[in-house]
């Protein structure tokens, strides 16, 4: 099974900041890349697929990058309503999720 | 709007089965892959098992191979998840989905509410 790590597991930022998140993979994973973001009570929500491509009603300050085994989602203006876990996962083999990273308001 | 609806969870003694149900509604379900994941009480998400369009193939984890089994009826817009010889490890949310593509993908694009299952004795 491919191995996701994802850092930091908390983090604390302002309203505005601009916000990055790592996920780690164990092997190559062609950029076969996708990030969820799930909020308190809720089921989790497409973000980013293939890396950098925005699901649709996403908002665009939301961004995706990365290559190999190294990927980085992006928030470039912190808002009160991105406050949620966010979860990176591959699908490059059979689907497996990173710890997630905690996202709050400083 | 796509929705989907799952049904069935509770709690159940270790060694029992339960199954889930998930209702779809709002795209062509017979067209789209289908998924279960699950949630542990404040843990990370776990795939749990996948069906192509016509049930004629499933996948599954080692963690669930051999206890679990993921099926299909189109006519319904069903897709069910028979859980068997249960383990307090099972114990989780359970989260249907349906696949961004109409192929075999593995993107999650939407999900159920979810419905929680509570293996105890």
């Amino acid at each position: 099974d491919i191995q996701m790590t994802q850092s930091p597991s908390l983090l604390s930022a302002s309203v505005g900041d601009r916000v990055t998140l790592s996920c780690k993979a164990s092997q190559n994973i062609y950029k076969y890349l996708n990030w969820y973001q799930q909020k308190l009570g809720e089921a989790p929500k497409l973000l980013i697929y293939y890396t950098n491509s925005l699901q649709t009603g996403i908002p665009s300050r939301f961004s995706g990058s990365g290559s190999g085994t190294d990927y980085t989602l992006t928030i470039s203006s912190l808002q009160p309503e991105d406050v949620a876990t966010y979860f990176c996962q591959q699908y490059n083999s059979w689907p497996t999720f990173g710890a997630g990273t905690k996202l709050e308001l400083k | 709007e796509v929705q989907l609806v799952e049904t069935g969870g509770g709690l159940v003694q270790p060694g029992r089965s339960l199954k889930l149900s998930c209702v779809a509604s709002g795209f062509t379900f017979s067209s789209y892959w289908m998924y279960w994941i699950r949630q542990a009480p404040g843990k990370g998400l776990e795939w749990v098992s996948s069906i192509n369009t016509d049930g004629g193939s499933t996948y599954y984890p080692d963690s669930v191979k051999g206890r679990f089994t993921i099926s299909r009826d189109n006519a319904e817009n069903t897709v069910y998840l028979q859980m068997n010889s249960l383990r307090s490890e099972d114990t989780a949310t359970y989260y249907c989905a349906k696949d961004l593509y109409t192929y075999y993908g593995s993107l999650f694009d939407y999900w159920g509410q979810g419905v929680m299952v509570t293996v105890s004795s």
